[in-house]
């Protein structure tokens, strides 16, 4: 399976504030997708990503709150803006390799809104 | 009504014990059954992976699929305190031209010495 790089792994931020975090692969991959995970509920997903074109977006997830750029085949950048308390969450970016149905994972980011 | 329903825990057990971590579903679509283990500060990694009612084994874990039922079931035997952990169900369909993950809430486990 790839190497997920994922930074930053945590970080505390103030409110109205924005957070890029960033995910490497060391190898080439066609979609990566984003994910959340909020305490006590299940991973959602918040978008995929694709390299040369827009990010799809899951119903409840729009680009200005999460914008997603995607330069390459090995990186991925995921911006929360204008954050709030309810922003609070780990973030996860993810990949398919070989068979479609098998999603790995890179580290997450621990993000705390105040 | 969720789509997949995980009981949360947590679930506590001594070492050794044999282990049984459950999920139900109500998507007759969902085709492929995925166990995924979760550490403290760390992301989900793919631990179970089957797409047919049965069995599947690998070392001390076995994966357990009921379509009929829509139950699927993880097995650790002789839990070790390393397998302490958040364990997540996950199922796929084919939708809107891809695979589409659901996953189960998780359920935390904790294995004492």
């Amino acid at each position: 399976s790839a190497v997920i790089s994922q930074k930053p792994s945590r970080d505390i931020c103030q409110r109205g504030t924005s957070l890029t975090i960033q995910c490497q692969v060391d190898s080439q991959v066609t979609m990566m997708f984003w994910y959340r995970q909020q305490p006590g509920q299940s991973l959602t997903l918040i978008a995929t990503a694709n390299q040369g074109s827009e990010a799809t977006y899951e119903s409840g997830f729009v680009i200005d709150k999460f914008p997603i750029s995607r330069p390459n085949l090995t990186f991925s950048t995921l911006t929360v803006s204008n954050m709030s308390p309810e922003d609070s969450s780990i973030y996860l970016c993810s990949l398919m390799t070989g068979d479609r149905e098998k999603l790995f994972f890179g580290s997450g980011t621990q993000l705390s809104v105040l | 009504q969720k789509e997949v329903e995980q009981d949360p825990g947590p679930l506590s057990v001594p070492e050794g014990a044999i282990v049984s971590l459950n999920c139900t579903y109500s998507n007759s679509a969902f085709q492929y059954f995925m166990w995924y283990r979760q550490y403290s500060r760390k992301g989900p990694e793919l631990l179970m992976y089957t797409y047919s009612s049965g069995n599947k084994e690998d070392g001390r874990f076995t994966a357990q699929v009921d379509k009929s039922s829509k139950y699927i079931s993880l097995f650790i035997r002789d839990s070790q305190p390393s397998d302490s952990a958040t364990y997540l169900c996950a199922m796929s369909e084919y939708r809107g031209g891809g695979n589409k993950l659901t996953f189960g809430t998780g359920t935390q486990l904790k294995v004492e010495l």
